[in-house]
């Protein structure tokens, strides 16, 4: 009940494409729901998050969808670019649990010139 | 830059020793987390620290044990080192916990030889 389920492990993108990535979860007390981007030999760093009272958040090319009766969200990049190569984690965090991070596996995005 | 910084970048030590991480979130920040990176578990929360107290932990090993200083600034103590403790370590501080932004450090790269 406290997994994040992320997909897919990899992902290969076209310049100018637009790149998906989905997770899931199972613990309906999660409330807090951000997604990190991380370089080689970086620590990750907060995209954008999201709570459950909203469906969508749009922040420059990044939008969070998410779905609260299939608890399920989802990270779309617009105009996917070759510097947003990096591996991208979803999380989600319960509020009573002190703002502990619960992450996905992590997926891999290569963007092609 | 986050703002969050950790010492030292890389550390290569033997099994059976001892070490420790030094965490000195951003300024203003309350709260420190510790995380664990390691290719087959991804991104695990160790321990969490709101102003001097332990407040949550995770999957922490005996062996590992952390604290907060007056200063805000954490250490988390890594003893009798086995191969499989190799990974990066990072801290991650926020201004208060439950859903509110974090910020993650650059991370330790622990090599255990």
């Amino acid at each position: 009940q406290q997994q994040v389920k992320q997909s897919p492990q990899s992902l290969i993108v076209q310049k100018g494409g637009i790149s998906i990535i989905n997770c899931a979860y199972e613990n309906t007390a999660f409330d807090y729901f951000p997604w990190y981007q991380q370089f080689p030999g970086k620590g990750p760093a907060l995209l954008i998050a999201i709570r459950p009272d909203v469906s969508e958040k749009k922040e420059g090319r990044f939008t969070i969808s998410f779905n609260k009766s299939a608890k399920q969200f989802s990270l779309h990049i617009m105009d996917s670019q070759p510097g947003d190569s990096a591996t991208y984690f979803c999380a989600a965090s319960r509020p009573d649990n002190a703002g502990k991070l619960i992450f996905g596996q992590g997926t891999t995005l290569q963007v092609k010139p | 830059d986050s703002g969050v910084t950790q010492t030292p970048k890389h550390l290569i030590t033997a099994t059976g020793q001892r070490v420790t991480l030094r965490c000195s979130p951003r300024s203003g920040d309350l709260s420190v987390y510790w995380y664990q990176q390691s290719l087959d578990q991804g991104l695990q929360f160790l321990i969490h620290y709101y102003n001097g107290e332990e407040r949550a932990k995770g999957n922490i090993l005996e062996r590992f044990s952390a604290q907060q200083f007056p200063d805000l600034h954490s250490e988390l103590n890594l003893s009798s080192l086995e191969l499989g403790d190799s990974a990066l370590y990072f801290c991650a501080s926020s201004v208060m916990w439950g859903g509110t932004e974090a910020f993650f450090g650059q991370g330790t790269r622990l090599t255990v030889v």
